[in-house]
Order: C-alpha cells, then structure tokens, then sequence
C-alpha cells in the first residue's frame, strides 16, 4: 500500500499570503488529522477530518482551516501568513483498530510539508 | 501544561546494548499510547502501540511497558542498532479520540 502523501514538500510565502497544502491518505483509511511541528511547540494538533466532517480541532487561530473531499484526500489552508507559522505540517491517516471494544486511531504520518514564511 | 512529558531529551547507547525511553503522562483519560521515530525532514514513522487493558507488547526489538498506576510508559529497543538513532517521540490519546498529544522527544544516539 502506498503511503500518505502530502504535496508540496516544501514552500516559501511573504507574510499576509496565503497557502493550501494537500495531503492523500493511504488507501481505505477515512480519518485525517493535521499537525504542525515547530522547535519550540514540538507537534500539536490542528484539526482531523473523518467523513468530511471536521471532528474537532485544536488550539490555533480561525486562520487555519482544512476541508476533506469525498475520496478522503485532505486540505489544509493559512490565511494571512506570520512568521510564526514557518514550520512542519504534517498529515496523517488513521486505521482505526477495535481493541476490547474500544476504537483506537493507529495514526501514519506523511513526510511533511515544510512551510516558510518571509 | 505538557500533558505527555519526555524528560531525557538525549540518550547515548552502545551498539548490541538496551536502550530504554521513558515517557511519562498526567491525564487519567489517556488510554492508548503510541512510539513514534523521526528522522530530520521526514514525518514520523509509527513504531509500536499500547492499550491501557494490557501492560506490555512486544514487536521485533521493541517493546513497551505500561505503568498506569504510576501513569509512565518506556520503550525498550533490543538489541540498539546504529540505524535507530533518530527522535522518538511518545504520544498518547483517549477512548476513540483521534487526537494525539506528543511529547517532546528524546534524541537517541546509538553508537558503533
């Protein structure tokens, strides 16, 4: 099975841009969740999409915001780039195993998206 | 407030030798915890998965232990290999939550 794929792998923008990074889950898995990486903040959660539903999203400004297509395929966007948003974005997928009943999200990631922002 | 905390941000093993990664978490509702390692420019490569039902498993050269009563965790990596250093991240999620919360990472260093 090929796994997740996010496109672009890097990017450079000028602050107040904006960006749309793309990201296709492995196949047959419907869960995806975005995560930002940074030196200082290390990885945190931005949002995760299922059915494209938006289930719940993390602790970031309404400047980020994602959207997920009939095929699982994922994007997120940034509008109004800073400077603080230079960092790794990171899409996963999930497969989503039941263990004594409960439902449990086994999450893969793609290589990243590393975004610049000038 | 760290919610998964990776106190050793480094560790340096020898070659053929154990090396030991300890994770510990504050949060009652986590029930499931996951290994990541990362490589510099690449996302992070799933390792090794436990449930809070059980106390141990096992893959290969990895295992992990679950303390819940002390709420820690540790990944065990036996025998070290040069091709294991890299970072390690431990992450931890609640009952059908999707979210993970990651802790910082500890930079493993196996040595020739």
């Amino acid at each position: 099975k090929a796994g997740v794929t996010q496109t672009p792998r890097y990017l450079i923008k000028t602050r107040g841009q904006q960006v749309t990074l793309s990201c296709s889950p492995i196949s047959g898995h419907r869960s995806v969740s975005w995560y930002q990486q940074t030196p200082g903040q290390g990885l945190q959660f931005l949002f995760e999409y299922f059915s494209e539903t938006q289930r719940n999203k993390g602790n970031f400004p309404g400047r980020f915001s994602g959207r997920q297509f009939s095929n699982s395929r994922s994007e997120m966007n940034v509008s109004t780039l800073e400077l603080g948003d230079s960092a790794l974005y990171l899409c996963a997928s999930s497969l989503i195993i039941s263990v004594g009943g409960t439902l449990l999200y086994e999450q893969y990631f793609g290589p990243g998206t590393r975004l610049t922002v000038t | 407030d760290q919610q998964v905390k990776q106190n050793s941000p480094s560790l340096s093993v020898q070659e053929g030798r154990i090396s030991i990664l300890n994770c510990d978490y504050t949060n009652s509702m986590f029930d499931y915890f996951l290994w990541y390692k990362k490589y510099p420019a690449e996302g992070p490569t799933f390792l090794i998965s436990i449930s809070s039902i059980k106390d141990k498993n096992e893959d290969g050269r990895f295992t992990v232990f679950l303390n819940k009563s002390a709420k820690h965790l540790s990944l065990h990596i036996v025998p070290s290999q040069p091709g294991d250093s890299a970072v390690y991240f431990c992450a931890a999620s609640g009952s059908s939550n999707y979210k993970l919360t990651f802790g910082k990472g500890t930079l493993l260093t196996v040595n020739p």
